[in-house]
């Protein structure tokens, strides 16, 4: 059984950089598309970016010129980071897979529990 | 502001069915079979339950149905049950290896 698990610090300051990482287990990598999806506080989803095993990446537009994924397979994680925070990125950040279809055609089949991360001084 | 427009509250009675809609546009919804429907319950992930507009993963029940005319996507809850009251997001390819997700429905079951 495939699980992800997301870690890093609950609270930034504001215009720093939010790094989170998400440890993948039961399961290899390779082969697959790794997302990160955001949900503000009682509000919508959010897609942030992908990225694939290989290192090839795609991010959302409104977030480009902040975001930086990367991944290490051989230990089997990937990463977020997003520098010149404000308030308006706190959120529950969930890492998710998705198989290798075009169009993100079949959803996020399996998703870490979230954590959130806060945008404050 | 969501790229997909879904209204934020639904409801139905114990059996009944409820359709919540997924409207996009000629850039999205309407240009790829790629809508998704996701079940959130308060305090965990989402779950897909529908994808490539109409199709259910192995473990949802056939009371989840998913379809699409047009612009617009739908989600079909038929026999609704008390575990069904969750939040319910539609997802869609919206090219340039973009993904929009609508705003999310509320459904409660009376």
């Amino acid at each position: 059984q495939v699980q992800l698990q997301e870690s890093g610090p609950g609270l930034v300051k504001p215009s720093e950089t939010l790094s989170l990482t998400c440890t993948v287990s039961g399961g290899s990598m390779t082969g697959y598309f790794w997302s990160w999806i955001r949900q503000p506080p009682g509000k919508g989803l959010e897609w942030v970016g992908y990225i694939l095993y290989t290192g090839f990446s795609r991010y959302n537009p409104s977030l480009k010129s902040r975001l930086t994924l990367t991944v290490d397979t051989s230990r089997n994680y990937f990463s977020l980071r997003l520098n010149s925070v404000t308030a308006a990125d706190t959120a529950i950040y969930y890492c998710a897979r998705h198989p290798p279809v075009p169009e993100f055609r079949q959803g996020f089949d399996y998703w870490g529990q979230g954590t959130l991360a806060t945008v404050s001084s | 502001q969501s790229a997909l427009t879904q209204p934020p509250s639904a409801s139905g009675s114990p059996g009944q069915s409820v359709t919540i809609s997924c409207a996009g546009s000629s850039s999205d919804v309407g240009a790829y079979n790629s809508v998704c429907w996701y079940q959130q319950h308060p305090g965990r992930a989402p779950k897909v339950i529908i994808y490539e507009v109409s199709k259910r993963p192995s473990g949802v029940p056939d009371r989840f149905s998913g379809s699409k005319s047009g612009n617009t996507a739908s989600l079909t809850v038929s026999g609704l049950q008390a575990d069904d009251e969750a939040d319910y997001y539609c997802s869609s390819y919206a090219g340039s290896d973009n993904l929009a997700f609508g705003g999310g429905t509320k459904l409660t079951v009376l």
